[in-house]
């Protein structure tokens, strides 16, 4: 079946735009995460969604960033006024509803976001 | 937010040879998890672990869960040039997911 998948795949835009990227999680899947990735970094938490919970919205780095869950599935993950020390790989991964002991995260290819 | 120790950062091996990973934390898991990232391309799951002392094997891969909770192990045995990549442990209390900081490993043919 089909995997997380993440758009753009690219995205270059400049210092102070506001920039919009996509993840679409496995279907079934009720919790979704994203997770900001530097170069040769590993992965910082970012938020995470599970059904009609409200997020846990502890890794979001400052106001400027903020996501939202539709329907439960398609998530968008929105960075406004875009500053250079945001460029970055934003992953997106989702696993099936939580269950103590028994999780497994499922990552998309990420989107490469270059701000100038 | 907690990462994970993860060691070595980087290893250069040759062909043929075993490499052994590991990763350790502070805080007590319900999972642990190891990934491959390739460069451009999102961690793919390599091998879950759900009970302390667990031992699991996928192919050439061996990984085990730590008795106390607190570390796991990732073994590759006989590398090859498709093994380079870089690994990624993540420890799991259910809601949350910990990464570790990766160990890059290069595969001299």
């Amino acid at each position: 079946g089909a995997g997380v998948s993440q758009s753009p795949s690219n995205k270059v835009t400049e210092k102070g735009k506001d920039v919009e990227l996509r993840c679409d999680p496995i279907s079934g899947h009720t919790a979704l995460y994203w997770y900001r990735q530097s170069l040769g970094q590993g992965l910082e938490f970012l938020i995470y969604f599970q059904g009609n919970s409200a997020p846990d919205k502890s890794g979001l780095p400052s106001d400027r960033f903020s996501a939202e869950r539709t329907g439960g599935s398609v998530s968008t993950l929105t960075i406004q006024r875009t500053q250079q020390e945001d460029s970055a790989v934003y992953l997106c991964a989702s696993s099936l509803a939580v269950s103590r002991g028994y999780n497994e995260q499922f990552f998309g290819p990420g989107t490469r976001l270059t701000v100038l | 937010g907690q990462q994970l120790n993860q060691s070595p950062q980087s290893m250069f091996i040759q062909e043929g040879e075993d490499v052994s990973m590991n990763c350790t934390s502070s805080s007590i898991f319900n999972t642990w998890l190891w990934y491959k990232q390739d460069p451009g391309e999102g961690p793919v799951l390599l091998i879950a672990l759900y009970k302390a002392g667990e031992l699991t094997s996928n192919g050439r891969l061996t990984a085990q869960f730590g008795i106390t909770r607190k570390d796991s192990f990732l073994n590759i045995s006989a590398s090859i040039p498709s093994d380079v990549g870089i690994y990624f442990c993540a420890g799991s209390t259910g809601n949350q997911f910990y990464f570790g900081t990766g160990t890059s490993l290069t595969v001299i043919p």
